[in-house]
């Protein structure tokens, strides 16, 4: 049974940086999509981007500018970078996998989701 | 605000049927057909409910289903349990982002 469980500090101070690592087992970090989502409290779900185990990314519009992630095969893990964070990337950010139907496309839903992991931005 | 319009909550009794709808505009829904549905009891991972609009992955109970019209896609349950009390997320796929999720609507079994 593949499981995803998301890792990295529950408290950040404004303006640095945010880093999350997503550590999959059960399964090949190969040949699928994983994305990081995050849910304010008390509001919907947001994507914040994906990445191919090749290394290729897709951002939201919307945070592209602060965001990075990254792919380590070697651990089977993956990770999030968001710079200069407000309160308002406060929020329960979730990592989950897209599988391909037609190696590179991605199927546009997500199978397997972490438990996610309240991330607080505060001084 | 979410990209997607749900209903805040719904509520039915047990062995009753609910649906959620799911509202997007010409960018998403009607225009593709990557809806997907997601159950979440707090604290635990989302699961995946239904794919593509109308399938259930191996596993699901067929008293969930998918559908869509127009701009809105919908999700029933029919045989309402009070294990199905939970969150219920949409997501589709948009002109300009692989995924827009709706706001959530909570399912209470009363």
């Amino acid at each position: 049974q593949v499981q995803l469980q998301e890792s990295g500090p529950g408290l950040v101070k404004p303006s640095e940086t945010l880093s999350l690592t997503c550590t999959v087992s059960g399964g090949s970090i190969n040949s699928y999509y994983w994305s990081w989502i995050r849910q304010p409290p008390g509001k919907g779900p947001e994507w914040i981007g994906f990445i191919y185990y090749s290394g290729s990314t897709n951002y939201n519009p919307s945070l592209k500018s602060r965001v990075t992630i990254s792919v380590d095969t070697s651990k089977n893990q993956f990770s999030l970078k968001l710079r200069s964070v407000t309160a308002a990337d406060t929020a329960v950010y979730y990592c989950a996998r897209s599988p391909t139907e037609v190696d590179p496309v991605p199927e546009y839903y997500f199978d397997y989701w972490g438990q996610g992991t309240l991330v607080t931005v505060s001084s | 605000q979410s990209a997607l319009t749900q209903p805040a909550s719904v509520s039915g009794s047990p062995g009753q049927s609910i649906t959620i709808s799911c509202t997007g505009t010409s960018s998403d829904i009607s225009d593709y057909k990557y809806v997907s549905w997601y159950q979440h009891h707090p604290g635990k991972a989302p699961k995946l409910m239904i794919y593509d609009v109308s399938n259930r992955p191996l596993g699901v109970s067929n008293r969930f289903s998918g559908s869509k019209s127009g701009n809105t896609a919908s999700l029933s349950i029919s045989g309402l349990q009070a294990e199905d009390e939970a969150d219920y997320y949409c997501t589709s796929y948009t002109s300009s982002s692989p995924f827009v999720f709706g706001g959530g609507t909570k399912l209470t079994v009363l």
